[in-house]
């Protein structure tokens, strides 16, 4: 079954101890990417990924790390994580081909991630 | 930059009314739209897209008509169910080039149909 995974789909932590959540899909898509949700101001786009070893920010970058070293996995690095980091986060991906409105992205289940 | 703007939920119907969702966007040149659908508990799915003005994207019963003159992506269902019960988004991509394939989201609008 073509598929987005994220592990864990429910985090609660410490601020300040570093944490990874994973992505992977099975679909071979060169574009991965990362969202977060918050109530009240929809989904943001945190890092996206074009291929292998290419990262780039997106719109709301601080606080967090991304890698790219195979094609399937795309994880999200907090390296000293903050409350203000709580939130629901959401990895996709898309096969990236150009015009870039024709690639439907698919989404992963979610990652509920509470920070103490 | 770009930017969607659709109605401000939570919207409640009774099953078998008509659903409207609006939704308005700013964006250089002709971006593809879209609507995304989240099932509680559950990650986006897509719905329906169109990539081109006057393009009607339909899905499950579902429409939405690409309006170039309006900036608009309204969403039409003749006659929801409860199973249609979640939070909609309206979102859009840029076709005008670059390496960021972002998808530009509305905040959401969460309907709920009771039986």
């Amino acid at each position: 079954e073509a598929q987005v995974t994220q592990n864990p789909r429910y985090l609660i932590t410490v601020t300040g101890k570093k944490l990874t959540v994973t992505c992977s899909q099975n679909m071979n898509h060169e574009y991965m990417s990362w969202y977060r949700q918050d109530p009240g101001l929809g989904l943001r786009q945190i890092y996206y990924s074009m291929n292998v070893e290419a990262t780039d920010k997106g719109d709301v970058p601080e606080g967090y790390k991304v890698s790219r070293k195979e094609k399937r996995n795309f994880p999200l690095i907090l390296e000293s994580p903050s409350p203000n980091q709580t939130s629901l986060y959401f990895c996709a991906s898309s096969l990236g081909l150009a015009p870039a409105g024709y690639n439907e992205q698919f989404f992963g289940p979610g990652t509920r991630l509470t920070v103490l | 930059g770009d930017s969607v703007t659709q109605m401000e939920g939570p919207v409640t119907l009774s099953e078998e009314a008509f659903l409207t969702i609006n939704c308005t966007y700013t964006a250089t040149g002709y971006p593809s739209l879209f609507w995304y659908v989240q099932y509680p508990g559950e990650g986006l799915q897509l719905l329906l897209k169109a990539t081109k003005a006057d393009d009607k994207g339909s899905n499950k019963g579902f429409e939405a008509t690409y309006r170039k003159e309006t900036t608009s992506f309204h969403l039409e269902k003749g006659s929801v169910q409860v199973s249609d019960s979640a939070v909609y988004f309206c979102a859009l991509i840029p076709n005008s080039g670059g390496s960021n394939y972002k998808l530009t989201f509305g905040k959401g609008t969460l309907l709920t149909v009771n039986p």
